[in-house]
């Protein structure tokens, strides 16, 4: 299996503009999972979804920052707009479901507000 | 709320020195897990532990999880220079999918 798969894997924009990062979990895990990672703040979980249902969005930092996972395959995590205090390292991670669980991380995209 | 702690926060060793990282939960923990990240890179895996008191080797790693899944820690013999990174406990949130990430120890060897 190739992993979770991320894209892009940098990405650089304007404040204000919108921004769409794209994850594709391991094929066959029912579990999904978007962080956040800056120096300040750590790994941080925005939301994961199970059986492609939003469970628990409670990371997510504003209106601003939206997640979807329209099937078992993929899932978008999109910011609308854009803020330099957005800028951070964004992995997806999946899991097989079950609480014991490991999770399994992407390469993470790198994204850059300017 | 459940929170997860780790120190050190950094530890810059001379390479063959060992290394140890802590790793504290508010609350009793089902199982914790630990991951890698190289500078740069994504979380690894490394291990879960599930048993209390329970014990794991990974050729120079050694995991330990506490008699009360409370604590755990990682030591690392000899450390080497590939093992620069940083160290991350995480333990699942009450009975759900969702992991607490503990800050993470940096690891630094000096070659």
């Amino acid at each position: 299996d190739a992993g979770v798969i991320q894209s892009p894997r940098h990405e650089v924009t304007e404040m204000g503009q919108e921004v769409t990062l794209r994850c594709k979990p391991i094929s066959g895990h029912n579990s999904l999972f978007w962080y956040r990672q800056t120096m300040m703040r750590g790994l941080e979980l925005l939301i994961y979804f199970n059986n492609n249902v939003p469970i628990d969005d409670s990371g997510m930092p504003e209106d601003r920052f939206s997640a979807k996972m329209p099937n078992a395959s993929f899932s978008t995590l999109k910011i609308q707009p854009s803020e330099p205090r957005d800028s951070a390292v964004y992995f997806c991670a999946s899991s097989l479901g079950t609480f014991t669980d490991t999770q399994y991380f992407g390469p993470g995209t790198r994204l850059t507000v300017l | 709320g459940q929170q997860v702690m780790q120190i050190p926060q950094y530890q810059h060793v001379q390479e063959g020195e060992d290394f140890t990282t802590y790793c504290n939960s508010s609350t009793t923990l089902s199982n914790i897990q630990w991951y890698k990240q190289r500078p740069g890179g994504h979380p690894v895996f490394l291990i879960q532990l599930v048993k209390s008191g329970e014990v794991k080797k990974q050729k120079r790693l050694t995991f330990q999880f506490g008699e009360a899944k409370k604590n755990s820690s990682l030591h690392i013999t000899a450390t080497q220079t590939t093992d620069v990174g940083t160290y991350f406990c995480a333990g699942p949130l009450d009975s759900s999918y969702k992991l607490i990430f503990g800050s993470g120890t940096r690891l630094l060897v000096r070659p």
